[in-house]
């Protein structure tokens, strides 16, 4: 059972434009969700992360958008740019016990010149 | 301040050959994971561990052993190698027990059975 859905799979975006990834998740337990980014033969680093208490976290040119009653969360990226290029996870968990992170299966975004 | 070491960065194995992959974190983290990475599967959980002495499975534990002596150390072992365990593999950490802290990864073991 696939607890975090996440879409599209791949994305590819002009320099300048909005790449938008969109995450849904089942559990409703769920009460922390990070956002992931990755390079080519990197680990992933955390870029941002949200709690259902908030509608919209933004840092930089990064921002999440959180609806709670339909259980979905978004990572909008502004003025996209080439380095911006990198494969991007969702996740969520719930805070409390022996929780773990539960990830989505990624989108690889394209940033074109 | 190194962070998540994993070593080593690439490996080649034969069916049915065993091996460790290493995982240490100078952080003072408790808890420590294990995440495979496979084209179009995402980051799915391996084992974890939430302080010395104490590991769980995740969502893909069988043909994978991991024992946690020290806070620093959390080897995984592969007992008897697979193709089907050709993967990247990532060790992370965190401060905390629970989900509700970032994870700080490695920056991955490449690993090809033949």
């Amino acid at each position: 059972q696939q607890q975090v859905k996440q879409s599209p799979q791949s994305l590819i975006v002009q320099k300048g434009g909005i790449s938008i990834i969109n995450c849904a998740y089942e559990n409703t337990a769920f009460d922390y969700f990070p956002w992931y980014q990755q390079f080519p033969g990197k680990g992933p680093a955390l870029l941002i992360a949200i709690r259902p208490d908030v509608s919209e976290k933004k840092e930089g040119r990064f921002t999440i958008s959180f609806n709670k009653s339909a259980k979905q969360f978004s990572l909008h990226i502004m003025d996209s740019q080439p380095g911006d290029s990198a494969t991007y996870f969702c996740a969520g968990a719930t805070n409390s016990g022996y929780s773990t992170l539960t990830f989505g299966k990624g989108t690889m975004l394209l940033v074109s010149p | 301040n190194a962070g998540v070491t994993q070593t080593p960065k690439f490996q080649v194995l034969k069916t049915g050959q065993s091996m460790t992959l290493q995982c240490a974190q100078d952080m003072n983290h408790e808890y420590m994971s294990w995440y495979r990475q496979d084209p179009g599967m995402g980051l799915r959980l391996i084992h974890y561990s939430v302080g010395a002495g104490i590991t769980d499975q995740g969502e893909v534990p069988n043909g994978y052993n991991v024992s946690r002596s020290t806070t620093e150390d959390f080897p995984l072992r592969l007992l008897s190698a697979a193709p089907s365990q050709t993967s990247v593999y990532f060790c992370a950490s965190s401060p905390i027990v629970g989900g509700g802290y970032g994870y700080t990864f490695g920056s991955g073991t490449r690993l090809t059975v033949v």
